[in-house]
């Protein structure tokens, strides 16, 4: 079973409007969790990185939250642009693992349409 | 853009052929990360190389092989093709091995096996 998983697995939504991606985790003991928004065919770009006392994050129009007690984050998106149709990764890292035992989820496959 | 470079973009070859990737990394990044991502799938994570050494491998069998050379740039080569080795490869380099380091990906390698 993958440590991370994401919900919905992909999702239409309408220009100007918001939406929000779900991730739930398993992974433990806890260090950080990054969201990474991956254009097709394209390598993934960090959005936010959030440690265990971070609880909430912004970058731009991407609000990322973080609840470490019930293992889950999501990941908001205001006022949706055609540039955000992408697929968008949750990523969790255990404390004292390093950056090579990074848990990737599957990832939201977001389309927005005018 | 992250500075990270990946070539070729893609490669099209027949199974049981040999390919070579190859990855610039960031100025300043001593560590550099191997990903195969299969269509709609997350990066699962082949290899990561340290200052020229291996560093954690994941579960991928041996005839995935690397090189990290001391400008920091790195290859992966990958043997005896077979048709599941059709993938996006990512190569992500980052400034060490914490948990707390963000990895910063190139565009990836479009690989098809024929």
């Amino acid at each position: 079973k993958n440590q991370v998983e994401q919900s919905p697995q992909s999702l239409i939504i309408l220009e100007g409007k918001n939406c929000t991606l779900q991730c739930n985790y398993t992974v433990s003991p806890f260090s950080n969790l990054r969201w990474y928004k991956q254009d097709t065919g394209r390598g993934p770009v960090s959005l936010t990185i959030m440690t265990f006392s971070e609880n909430t994050k912004s970058n731009g129009r991407y609000t990322a939250t973080l609840d470490a007690d019930t293992k889950q984050s999501s990941l908001h998106i205001t006022a949706s642009q055609l540039s955000d149709s992408a697929s968008y990764i949750c990523v969790v890292s255990a404390e004292g693992s390093g950056n090579n035992r990074l848990a990737f989820g599957k990832g939201n496959q977001v389309v927005v349409i005018p | 853009e992250t500075g990270v470079t990946q070539s070729p973009t893609h490669l099209i070859k027949t199974r049981g052929q040999q390919v070579t990737l190859r990855c610039s990394s960031q100025s300043g990044h001593n560590t550099v990360s191997w990903y195969q991502q299969a269509l709609g799938q997350g990066p699962q994570f082949i290899f990561q190389y340290y200052r020229e050494e291996e560093n954690g491998r994941g579960n991928f069998p041996p005839r995935f092989s690397g090189l990290q050379f001391p400008n920091y740039s790195s290859e992966l080569n990958v043997n005896a093709l077979e048709l599941d080795d059709s993938a996006l490869y990512l190569c992500a380099s980052s400034a060490g091995l914490g948990s707390g380091e963000t990895q910063y990906f190139g565009p990836g390698t479009r690989l098809l096996v024929l």
